[in-house]
């Protein structure tokens, strides 16, 4: 059965370094999404690409965070200066583009500790 | 904006008794609701989801109800083992949106 991937799935990292996330999500998914989860909390919303485009970014902290779907099918998010309340799980979730388009699918995560 | 409560934030239950997760949501818009199982440290996992058109749903030992009026909808979950043990969170959406999330219910079930 076909997978949302994620790498890598554990980051660990000094506060003001730059990291990155990458994500491929399940072919032929034109919908892509990047969550954010803090420990015991939901997951929140960063950013959503539909193909390469992006759809709701609102939750996002665009003085440090980006994220660009160059060819509409892998992602990667970036977060540069690292903080310590960065320090959470990043999961990527797609949907498909037909039949049950709002079921999301999500990839392991990556865990983020920011020291 | 949109939210989604969720209750009781921590469930314990005898080994084969009945669980109950409710939550509340806000946006009238929102036509997709599944719920997720969590497990330390693993990717949130569907377990069940029902959409708008529809009052009830289940599938084996778990089903889901939806009352569009009240914005209510809720996981029943019978027959309860310990493997059921984990986070479970409800979430609301609108066609292909964002999923809102509810706060988490920590199940855990006693043999």
């Amino acid at each position: 059965e076909a997978e949302v991937a994620q790498s890598p799935r554990y980051k660990i990292t000094e506060k003001s370094q730059a990291v990155a996330f990458w994500c491929d999500p399940i072919s032929g998914h034109a919908t892509l999404y990047w969550y954010r989860q803090i420990l015991g909390q939901g997951p929140e919303l960063l950013v959503q690409f539909q193909d390469e485009s992006v759809v709701d970014d609102s939750q996002l902290p665009k003085d440090r965070f980006s994220a660009e779907r160059l060819k509409g099918v892998d992602s990667t998010l970036k977060i540069q200066p690292a903080e310590l309340g960065d320090s959470a799980m990043y999961l990527c979730a797609s949907t498909p583009a037909e039949g049950r388009i709002n079921e999301q699918f999500f990839g392991p995560g990556t865990r983020l500790t920011v020291l | 904006g949109e939210n989604v409560e969720q209750h009781p934030s921590t469930l314990s239950v005898q080994e084969g008794d009945s669980a109950v997760i409710k939550c509340t949501y806000s946006d009238s818009a929102s036509n997709y609701f599944p719920w997720y199982k969590q497990e330390l440290g693993k990717r949130p996992q569907l377990i069940i989801d029902i959409r708008s058109n529809v009052g009830e749903k289940k599938d084996q030992r778990i089903a889901v109800t939806l009352n569009k009026t009240a914005k209510h909808f809720s996981l029943h979950i019978t027959e309860t083992q310990p493997e059921d043990s984990a986070v479970y969170f409800c979430a609301a959406s609108r066609n292909t949106d964002k999923l809102i999330f509810g706060t988490g219910t920590r199940l855990q079930v006693f043999p």
